[in-house]
Formats: structure tokens, C-alpha cells, sequence
């Protein structure tokens, strides 16, 4: 069965840091392209980061330099490291599954994990 | 980077309605437009992918037409696990941007 599941959120105070992770069963994160999509409360959905199967990766505008994706391949895991975090990035963080054909979508998704971050 | 916009932003609608959904770009996309459903408290679920094509397992209700810079989601017969947030997504240019969403109430 394909399943992502995301852990690592939490509250921590702004410039603090975090790790999320995402972990995944029934595909293998290396040969596949991930991403990681936000929703702050109440509000729609924000493209964060990409790590392609090649290796090479992306992020948004608004967390570049301060994030950064990754994964283990020996863990079947997708990471984001989120560092200098910010009120702004209080979200609930989803991993995905890039499928690239003749088009791409996003699909499965993982459940979320809540980020906060607030003094 | 490619604008994406909604209408309307929410509704109201019975069970058995017709609903439809629009979505625009701020540049052509040809037809790489995905929608996607998103229930109260869940993570979003793939709906449509390229413009109108159904993943396994999604409803016939679920009709996505356009092309260019204009499409629509429509709902045939609204259910009662419809009643949701509904994104668009350009996939155009990788990885893609979003709608602001539109939410389906109940009336």
C-alpha cells in the first residue's frame, strides 16, 4: 500500500528550527519526484519545496535560504529542514508524490503535520 | 509565475445540484490543470489531472473542461461528501501554483 506519513512539527519560537519527515511505504523516494506543500490556518494551499528524482531540487521564494529538502534513501524518507522559522510559516505541512507523465499532479498525499511558531 | 484564480470563492448549494467551478490563468497552460478535493480537517485528494481526465477511483460526477487560460470543475449531481474545498493547480510549469480555493457549502 502507498502511504506517506509525516512527523516533526510542533511549536517552536521564531528563528527557532525544525525537522520534518516524511515517511514512506509501497514507492521508493529516490526514484520518484517529492514535495512539500503548506496551508497556514484557514487559508489555501502553498507550493514549499521540491527534490526531483535526479537530485536536483527547488524551493519557493519565500522559504528559500532558510529551508531545505532531502531525503534518505536507506530510510525511505523525505525530509524538510526548516530553519529561522517565522510566524509566517505556522502551517500544516503535507508531503507529496510528484507523478510526471505527460502531465504531473500531486498524489498520494500524507496527512500533515502542524507547524507553529510563536514566543 | 503563473497566477491562478478562482470563482467564486465560496457557495452554497443542495444536494442534487449542478455546481460549477471556475479557474483562470494568469497565462496560457494549454490543458495542464489538475483540481483537487480537499474535506474539512484532510489532506487534499487528487480530483482531475490534465484538464479532464479522472484518476481510479474518482466520481463520473466530477467533469473538468477548458483549455488555454479558462476552465471549469463541475459537479454534476452535488452528494453530500462533496460539500469541501476545491483547488485548481496549474502544472505548466513545475512544480505548480494553486488557487486560492472554493469552498461547496451545504444550503
Amino acid at each position: 500500500e502507498v502511504q506517506l506519513v509525516e512527523s516533526g512539527g510542533g511549536l517552536t519560537q521564531p528563528g527557532g528550527s525544525l525537522r520534518l519527515s516524511c515517511a514512506v511505504s509501497g514507492f521508493s523516494v529516490n526514484n520518484n519526484h517529492m514535495t512539500w506543500v503548506r496551508q497556514a490556518p484557514g487559508k489555501g494551499l502553498e507550493w514549499v519545496s521540491v527534490l526531483f528524482a535526479a537530485g536536483n531540487i527547488d524551493h519557493a521564494d519565500s522559504v528559500k535560504g532558510r529551508f531545505t529538502i532531502s531525503r534518505d534513501s536507506s530510510k525511505n524518507t523525505l525530509y524538510l529542514q526548516m530553519n529561522s522559522l517565522r510566524a509566517e510559516d505556522t502551517a500544516v505541512y503535507y508531503c507529496a508524490r510528484i507523478t510526471m507523465t505527460v502531465y504531473n499532479w500531486f498524489d498520494p498525499w500524507g496527512q500533515g503535520t502542524l507547524v507553529t511558531v510563536s514566543s | 509565475d503563473i497566477q491562478m484564480t478562482q470563482s467564486p470563492s465560496s457557495l452554497s448549494a443542495s444536494v442534487g445540484d449542478r455546481v460549477t467551478i471556475t479557474c483562470r490563468a494568469s497565462q496560457s497552460i494549454s490543458n495542464y490543470l489538475n483540481w483537487y478535493q480537499q474535506r474539512a480537517g484532510r489532506a487534499p485528494k487528487l480530483l482531475i489531472y490534465g484538464t479532464s481526465n479522472l484518476p481510479s477511483g474518482a466520481p463520473s460526477r466530477f467533469v473538468g473542461s477548458g483549455s488555454g487560460t479558462d476552465f471549469t470543475l463541475t459537479i454534476s449531481s452535488l452528494q453530500p461528501e462533496d460539500f469541501a474545498t476545491y483547488y485548481c493547480q496549474q502544472s505548466y510549469i513545475t512544480p505548480g501554483t494553486f488557487g486560492q480555493g472554493t469552498k461547496v457549502e451545504i444550503k
